[in-house]
Formats: C-alpha cells, structure tokens, sequence
C-alpha cells in the first residue's frame, strides 16, 4: 500500500548546526509534499510545501528538496535555535486526493 | 491561529460513553479532514468530508462516525468508548480537498479526549 517513510524517528543537533530530515514515498503518481511542524500540545502547522513540478525550495532557514526518481524529499533546517525544538512531519498524496504522512521526527536542539 | 476552530478543548468522560467533537473550518474551505493522535505518536487519518459528502475514510472504527453540515461545520461522534480512545482529535480544513491533490490542509487546535 501507500505509505511514507521518515527519518530519523529523533534528532538531536547543537544550536546553530544544521537539521536534516528525510522522507520516502511509495505512489510514484504523488506531486504535493507538505512538511508541517508540531510543537508539544499544540496543532501541527504548515511550514513549508513542495510540488512536483520543482526540486528546492527555500524560506529563510528552511529548504526543501524533492527526489522524484528516487522517491525522496529532505527538510533541511539551517543556523538551528531552540524555537526549532518540536515533531516535524512531511507527508505526500496519495491515490485518492489525501497526504500519507510519515511517523514523525522529534528535533532535540541542545543549547 | 489557522482559522479552524475546534470544541470542546477538553473532554472527560467514561468507558461506555458517547461524545461529539465540533469542528468550524476556515471561511469558503469546503473539505474537513479528522485525525486521531495517540500520545507520542503520528498522525491517523479518520475520514474527509467534502461539501457535505463524505469523500475518503481511513482507519475510522465503527463506532466512529462523522458529518458534514450544510454550514460547512463538522461533527464526530465517538460512541463506546474505550480507554484506547484518549487521544487529541484534530480537525482540518481545507479549500478543496476533491478536485485537486495540491490542497494545504490547516488544523484546529484540537479536542484532547480522556477516557476513563
């Protein structure tokens, strides 16, 4: 079936070191891949998305990056802060007009 | 604030006990998409509604159950509950959600449910 890979399940970085993380789909057929970002007890929230119709995309610190032959796309958090600090998920379409989403990675940013 | 609203923020209840979460998505957002969240863990898509009609399941027990209103706000109900259901309930909405796969989904700040 469909499904998302994402890793690692937990990350921990130094403040100021970069943050990565990546996912891998299965539906070859996907185009829209959304990485949302969820701090402890509150609402997960759209930081950045990708389509398939480009490769990178950048916002201030964040990137993302899109693999479609190989099925992967990468956040990339750079001169990371303990605002970063939170459960990041990518997720990607799925058959039937819904996100697959990734289990989640937890970013530690040790000060 | 994503313009999702969610009620009730919090919800005891008993095993056994039936409740309605409530829903309210961003003004014009014609699909509402429920999630179950376990503690430490992902995402669990439920169902969608889209303008009223149900649009895609996923893995919604059978005693859950959902609608959408002519107002566009949505309700799920949860019955027989058990104490595996405690979790946060997300809502979320979107613009479309049936005609095109690029659709940004917003959240609602949740309804943490307790069982005991």
């Amino acid at each position: 079936g469909e499904n998302v890979e994402q890793h690692p399940s937990t990350l921990s970085v130094q403040e100021g070191d970069s943050a990565v993380i990546k996912c891998t789909y299965s539906d070859s057929a996907s185009n829209y891949f959304p990485w949302y970002k969820q701090e402890l007890g509150k609402r997960p929230q759209l930081i950045i998305d990708i389509r398939s119709n480009v490769g990178e995309k950048k916002d201030q610190r964040i990137a993302v990056t899109l693999n479609k032959t190989a099925k992967h796309f990468s956040l990339h958090i750079t001169e990371t802060q303990p605002e970063d600090s939170a459960v990041y998920f990518c997720a990607a379409t799925g058959s039937n007009y819904q996100l697959i989403w990734g289990a989640g990675t937890k970013l530690i940013i040790k000060p | 604030d994503s313009g999702v609203t969610q009620t009730p923020k919090h919800l005891i209840t008993a095993t056994g006990q039936r409740v309605t979460l409530r829903c309210s998505p961003r003004s014009g957002d014609l699909s509402v998409y429920w999630y179950q969240q376990s503690l430490d863990q992902g995402l669990q898509f439920l169902i969608q509604y889209y303008n009223g009609e149900e649009r895609a399941k996923g893995n919604i027990l059978e005693r859950f159950s959902a609608q959408q209103f002519p107002d566009l706000h949505s309700e799920l109900n949860l019955s027989s509950l058990e104490l595996g259901d405690s979790a946060l309930y997300f809502c979320a909405s979107s613009v479309r959600g049936a005609e095109t796969t690029r659709d940004t989904q917003y959240f609602g700040p949740g309804t943490r449910l307790t069982v005991l």
